[in-house]
């Protein structure tokens, strides 16, 4: 299976901030890569596929990068809606594997 | 507009089964794959399993074979999950999820508790 190494578990930010979290694949994935957002109670929301593909509706502050093996996920200006727990996942081969998660707090 | 609506909440007895609806709506339901995800509490997301709903065709997590089937019931649109031997450790909130721009559309979530 593939591993998907996110990092930082958690994080601390104000409002405003520029936020950056990341994942690494054990092995190629191409492109396919995706991230979510979710919040307590609530289904995973999709925001990015194949590693910086926005999905319809979701907003230009959230953008996503590939370089290699890693990816980022990056929140340009945080708002009050944006604290929650993000994910990232490879769909490259089965079976599909997530990221253990970050929690972005205040 | 895309819709997946799941089935409610079940408690169930260690050592029974569990089967959870989703169903679809909103797209042509044979053209993409449903998957299962789960996330027992306070816990990350973990892939169960996906049907191809056009063939019937399914594929599980090892780790969960001879325990999990998914059919599809292409009449109504609805995809089916059924988790047999329950165990304690299988106490999780259960999703459904169409991949098409990766798994970009899901249900509302399906808590099923295993308690005695």
């Amino acid at each position: 299976d593939v591993q998907m190494t996110q990092s930082p578990s958690s994080l601390s930010a104000s409002i405003g901030d520029r936020v950056t979290i990341t994942c690494r694949a054990s092995q190629d994935i191409n492109n396919y890569l995706a991230w979510f957002q979710q919040k307590p109670g609530k289904a995973p929301k999709s925001l990015i596929y194949a590693a910086s593909n926005l999905q319809s509706g979701v907003p230009s502050k959230f953008s996503g990068s590939r370089s290699g093996t890693d990816f980022t996920l990056t929140i340009s200006s945080l708002q009050p809606e944006d604290f929650a727990t993000y994910y990232c996942q490879q769909y490259n081969s089965y079976p599909p594997t997530f990221g253990q998660g970050t929690k972005v707090e205040i | 507009q895309v819709q997946l609506v799941q089935s409610g909440a079940e408690v169930k007895k260690p050592g029974a089964s569990v089967r959870v609806s989703c169903k679809a709506s909103g797209y042509s339901f044979t053209t993409q794959y449903i998957h299962w995800v789960r996330q027992a509490p306070g816990q990350g997301l973990e892939w169960m399993g996906v049907i191809n709903p056009s063939s019937g065709s399914a594929s599980h997590a090892h780790k969960l074979q001879g325990r999990v089937t998914i059919i599809r019931d292409t009449s109504t649109s609805t995809v089916y999950m059924e988790l047999s031997s329950l165990r304690y450790e299988d106490t999780a909130v259960y999703f459904c999820a169409r991949e098409a721009k990766g798994f970009d559309y899901w249900g509302q979530g399906t808590l099923v508790t295993v308690s005695s």
